[in-house]
């Protein structure tokens, strides 16, 4: 099966670009969460999403950081304008219901020069 | 809120050898899950364990095993015969409700 997929894998803009990630949860999967590494601050959730709906975005950083989820299949992430302090690994990741466990993508490393 | 500590920044072990991991959190709630997720230099993150709050039972997945300690709010991973490929960030969660709280982490080194 296949697990969560992100894209891409590695994004390097400019600050002041927009930028978007993109993740597709697992298939049947009905929590999407979208989360930021980084060294300064760990690992943090920003938004989570329970069928479609977006349920709690208090993690989000900024207005210049939105997400959607059209569909149960496809969820993004965008930044605008993007700044060199967003420079991170951002994750998403899945889960079903009420099981506890969530699994996460590859990740996307972001880089803002 | 919640908070999940884990006090190790970094721990080294022998192959073959056993070394445990700490994490402590704090709530206020009864009804919650623990976990320890593994990032290698891969940086994917990787479901090692999970544990019930409800269990008193430790859980263990072959050579993974916790020591949960509700009352003292205490959660460690104990790795037990120590191969390379266990070197990697290891993290503790904490999720109440929908939401993962995350520590730290700990670097784990393993020495051939």
């Amino acid at each position: 099966d296949a697990g969560v997929i992100q894209s891409p894998r590695h994004e390097v803009t400019e600050m002041g670009q927009e930028v978007t990630l993109r993740c597709k949860p697992i298939s049947g999967h009905d929590y999407l969460f979208w989360y930021r590494q980084t060294m300064m601050r760990g690992l943090e959730l920003l938004i989570y999403f329970n069928n479609n709906v977006p349920i709690d975005d208090s993690g989000m950083p900024e207005d210049r950081f939105s997400a959607k989820m059209p569909n149960a299949s496809f969820s993004t992430l965008k930044i605008q304008p993007s700044e060199p302090r967003d420079s991170a690994v951002y994750f998403c990741a899945s889960s079903l219901g009420a099981l506890p466990e969530q699994y996460f993508g590859p990740g996307t490393r972001l880089t803002v020069t | 809120a919640q908070t999940v500590t884990q006090s190790q920044p970094e721990m080294s072990v022998q192959e073959a050898e056993t070394v445990t991991l700490s994490c402590t959190y704090d709530t206020s709630e009864s009804d919650y899950y623990l976990f320890w997720y593994k990032q290698p230099p891969s940086r994917q993150m990787i479901l090692v364990i999970r544990q019930e709050a409800y269990k008193q039972q430790n859980a263990t997945e072959n050579r993974f095993s916790v020591n949960f300690q509700k009352a003292a709010k205490s959660f460690s991973l104990k790795i037990s015969d120590s191969q390379l490929g266990d070197a990697a960030m290891y993290f503790c969660a904490y999720r109440g409700g929908n939401m993962l709280t995350f520590g730290g982490g700990t670097r784990l080194m393993v020495k051939p």
